[in-house]
């Protein structure tokens, strides 16, 4: 069964540091997601692509954020500058149609940073 | 903004006994999807429903969805321990996730 596949499983970094989170969603999926989870909380929307572009973000996507499709396959999730409250199990998803149908999850990236 | 909530936020329950969780959102939804999430692991699809007052079964689990399409209910009859999980709703854009609700199974 097609899934979608995200690396690291986890990342220790320094506060400050740059952090790169990837993700291959499923080939035949046009509709890409990021979402964050604290330990324990709820998922919150991050970001949503289509088409090479930006569709939705979240105010928790600001100016630190930002997201690539660098090429066919990969769907990558940029952090500048991370800050302590960045540590988060972040999850990317993807799916065939917009708006409805089944949202695939990956295992997720849990970041942790010192 | 939108919010979707979910009641009990967390439930443990004997095995067998039955649980229901609800979820509500602030505004009218085009659909609702459920997603289970478990410990240590990645949200995983369970069910969209799509119209108004709307009522689907997979086994054990029965899915409704509201007539006014602002709130949904999950209810698991005669739990198991496989159902130990965190279950959230969302709406079709995905955009909110209820607050979920984190079951307890006692064996």
């Amino acid at each position: 069964e097609p899934e979608v596949t995200q690396t690291p499983s986890h990342q220790v970094t320094q506060m400050g540091q740059e952090v790169i989170l990837r993700c291959v969603p499923i080939s035949n999926h046009l509709y890409f997601y990021w979402y964050r989870q604290i330990l324990g909380q709820k998922v919150e929307f991050l970001v949503s692509f289509y088409n090479n572009e930006i569709s939705e973000k979240s105010e928790i996507f600001d100016d630190q954020f930002s997201v690539e499709r660098p090429d066919g396959s990969n769907f990558t999730l940029k952090i500048r500058s991370t800050k302590l409250e960045d540590s988060a199990m972040y999850f990317c998803a993807s799916r065939r149609l917009q708006n409805t149908g089944e949202l695939f999850f990956g295992e997720g990236s849990r970041l942790t940073v010192l | 903004g939108q919010q979707v909530m979910q009641i009990p936020q967390y439930q443990h329950v004997q095995e067998g006994e039955d649980f229901t969780t609800y979820c509500n959102s602030s505004t009218t939804l085009s659909n609702i999807q459920w997603y289970k999430q478990r410990p240590g692991g990645h949200p995983v699809f369970l069910i969209q429903l799509v119209k108004s007052g709307e009522v689907k079964k997979q086994k054990r689990l029965t899915f409704q969805f509201g007539e006014a399409k602002k709130n949904s209910s999950l209810h698991i009859t005669a739990t198991q321990t496989t159902d130990v999980g965190t279950y959230f709703c969302t709406g079709a854009n995905n955009l909110f996730f209820g607050t979920g609700t984190r079951l307890t199974v006692i064996p």
